[in-house]
């Protein structure tokens, strides 16, 4: 299977602990994005990679989240000190550098559910 | 403020006619526009695009329509088919995907 991976499919975690997720995106592109999606809404971007350079960061992305990209490849997305409002769907995408709004494709995303 | 917006939480039809989503959108720099499709369980898969320099896109039963003047797309769907059932999501590209809230249609038999 060569499309976005995304690691653990489920996290249930008590309120307060930290989490991390993993995406290994489609091997030849360049981009990789995280997005967040709640209950009744559109995924919500959070950040976004053109290889390893963090080039963009939603302000939803608080401080207690870090995402990283370290050799362009896989990308982890960190949680510290989960809050209740933390739960929701968490989605990686990736996409070809080059082509013009080159529509992203995306993972089957890591559910997490705060205790 | 939602800059793209679906306004109909669902819509039913019946198998075999034409499915119409529509989304409003609020941004005039908005210079690409996307439909996803997302089943239960799994992440959105691409649909259809169209460019903010053209008013219409087809690809097989799919087409979507773009009215720049209204700040309006619709995605039609013909004739549709029970494997169409799922959430539709309309999206719109300035640095990373802006995401409506989504159409939930249902095919009836």
């Amino acid at each position: 299977d060569t499309g976005v991976s995304q690691d653990p499919r489920h996290k249930i975690t008590k309120r307060g602990q930290n989490v991390t997720f993993r995406c290994d995106p489609i091997s030849e592109h360049n981009r990789l994005y995280w997005y967040r999606q709640t209950l009744g809404q559109g995924p919500e971007f959070l950040t976004y990679f053109q290889n390893e350079a963090q080039l963009e960061k939603s302000r939803l992305l608080s401080d207690r989240f870090s995402a990283e990209r370290p050799k362009g490849s896989f990308s982890t997305l960190e949680i510290q000190r989960t809050e209740q409002g933390d739960s929701a769907m968490y989605l990686c995408a990736s996409s070809p550098q080059g082509v013009p709004n080159q529509p992203q494709h995306f993972g089957d995303g890591t559910r997490l559910s705060i205790l | 403020d939602q800059q793209v917006k679906q306004n109909s939480p669902s819509l039913s039809v019946q198998e075999g006619r034409i499915s119409i989503l529509n989304c409003d959108y609020t941004n005039s720099m908005f210079d690409y526009f996307l439909w996803y499709k997302k089943y239960p369980a799994e992440g959105p898969t691409f649909l259809i695009s169209i460019s903010s320099i053209k008013d219409k896109n087809e690809d097989g039963r799919f087409t979507v329509f773009l009215n720049k003047s209204a700040k309006h797309l619709s995605l039609h769907i013909v004739p549709s088919q029970p494997g169409d059932s799922a959430v539709y999501f309309c999206a719109a590209i300035r640095s990373a995907i802006i995401f409506g809230k989504g159409t939930r249609l249902h095919i009836l038999p």
